[in-house]
């Protein structure tokens, strides 16, 4: 199993600006996935990105991923009060591993 | 993507109960199950890696006699927590991974247990 790293550990900003998370990891991936977790609720998916893909796209989410350098980033445009909450990448190698993940508040 | 569901969402006991918590994929067979544990303000920490009929493979440090899994179908899993004490109250996910070949793997809601 490997673990996902996700930089910053804590983000504050303001309502509508952008959001940028990093995850490294140390070995080959089949995919790498970007979960947000509220305080004291469960995983909520957001968006998967395979090995062979390089940019993906979902809403106001945008995820990169550079296998050359083992990292991932997760890009939230036009932030709002709701996107607080921390969120995780899992790499996958036969389980997923949790990185520690990243708090991200935005202040209205 | 695929739905795995958790039951109970929450639960309370006193110390010393058992508490089982089920998992369930609901549109999909999940050959691998897992089950993590999470601490407040903490991140998810595997406990423990089922395949579908074999015994569960336990992380460093989980007790396996505390622990129990049961991987009986390729839909349900369930965690019983035995004897549980206040330092077990966490909270408890699981996942299904399918047979896919992108391994992906879906998660459940979640179970907040305290034990007081």
């Amino acid at each position: 199993s490997q673990q996902g790293e996700e930089d910053p550990q804590a983000l504050s900003i303001q309502e509508g600006e952008n959001a940028t998370m990093n995850c490294s990891y140390k070995t080959s991936i089949n995919n790498l996935q970007w979960y947000r977790q509220n305080s004291g609720r469960g995983l909520v998916h957001l968006i998967l990105i395979r090995s062979n893909e390089r940019e993906k796209h979902s809403g106001r989410l945008r995820v990169t991923l550079d296998t050359s350098k083992k990292s991932s980033s997760l890009l939230i445009t036009a932030s709002r009060a709701a996107d607080t909450a921390s969120y995780f990448c899992a790499t996958d190698e036969g389980d997923f591993v949790f990185g520690p993940g990243t708090r991200l508040s935005v202040l209205p | 993507g695929a739905v795995v569901s958790q039951h109970p969402s929450w639960v309370i006991c006193k110390s010393g109960t058992s508490v089982k918590i089920e998992c369930r994929s609901l549109d999909f067979q999940a050959t691998t199950m897992f089950w993590y544990r999470q601490f407040p303000k903490q991140s998810l920490m595997l406990m423990a890696t089922s395949n579908e009929g074999s015994k569960a493979t336990y992380e460093q440090g989980v007790e396996k006699d505390k622990f129990l899994i049961n991987h009986a179908s390729l839909t349900l899993s369930t965690l019983t927590v035995t004897s549980a004490h206040p330092e077990d109250s966490s909270f408890y996910i699981c996942s299904g991974r399918g047979q896919g070949i992108y391994n992906e793997q879906f998660f459940g809601p979640g179970t907040r247990l305290t034990v007081l």
